[in-house]
């Protein structure tokens, strides 16, 4: 079966510090990853995407995800934290329909 | 500015009662999809739909319909079926049929049981 785990519910972490929430992922063939991030009562919103090439994606906001596929991970990354970046952050894997991770609610302390 | 929009945001159901959620995007956008939101649980997949007059079932779909008459259009109909309809609902949309481009996502309607 075709999944996603997000292993930690939440992750804390210093503001200036760099950040890490995991992902792992079970799909045959290539996948197609994705980060979303969605503040209270909001939608979700895009942040970056691997489809092929490079292993380290940038995206928006400062983001960027290193895609390990012997280990098939798609972790996300942020050199320094900001308290803005609290927040719910979903992986989602492509293949003929999009499948999401449970989640892992990011906070940043000052 | 194009995008999505969901309404009503909040929405209340009474006991045997059908309800509307709507759904329009101005992105031109092919593929569509309808998402419920629970604490803990990420994102179920209700209905999707990748082309005007079609749409599938996702992997909730009991007691939910929906249709695509239109391409900007999927609106969602909570049915008296739907027994535990008290959630977060999300539209999404993707270009073309959604093959490895990202969503994109409404601001979701409340639905809460009266």
């Amino acid at each position: 079966a075709q999944s996603v785990a997000q292993p930690e519910d939440q992750v804390n972490v210093a503001e200036g510090n760099p950040l890490t929430v995991k992902c792992t992922y079970s799909v045959s063939g290539n996948p197609y990853l994705f980060w979303y991030v969605q503040y209270p009562n909001r939608g979700l919103q895009f942040l970056l995407k691997y489809i092929t090439g490079d292993n380290l994606v940038k995206g928006s906001y400062g983001f960027e995800a290193e895609f390990n596929k012997s280990q098939t991970s798609f972790h996300l990354k942020k050199p320094s934290a900001l308290v803005s970046d609290s927040a719910l952050y979903f992986c989602a894997v492509k293949t003929y329909k999009y499948i999401f991770g449970t989640g892992t609610r990011l906070k940043v302390l000052a | 500015d194009g995008g999505i929009t969901q309404s009503p945001k909040y929405l209340f159901r009474k006991e045997g009662q059908n309800v509307t959620l709507s759904c329009e995007q101005n992105l031109n956008h092919d593929a569509m999809y309808w998402y419920r939101q629970d604490p803990g649980q990420g994102l179920r997949l209700i209905y999707y739909s990748q082309i005007v007059n079609d749409f599938q079932k996702g992997d909730i779909a009991e007691g939910y319909s929906v249709s695509r008459e239109k391409k900007e259009s999927f609106p969602l109909t909570v049915t008296s079926a739907q027994k535990n309809p008290t959630a977060f609902y999300l539209c999404a949309s993707a270009e073309g049929q959604g093959l490895n481009q990202p969503q994109h996502f409404g601001d979701g309607t409340r639905l809460s049981i009266l």
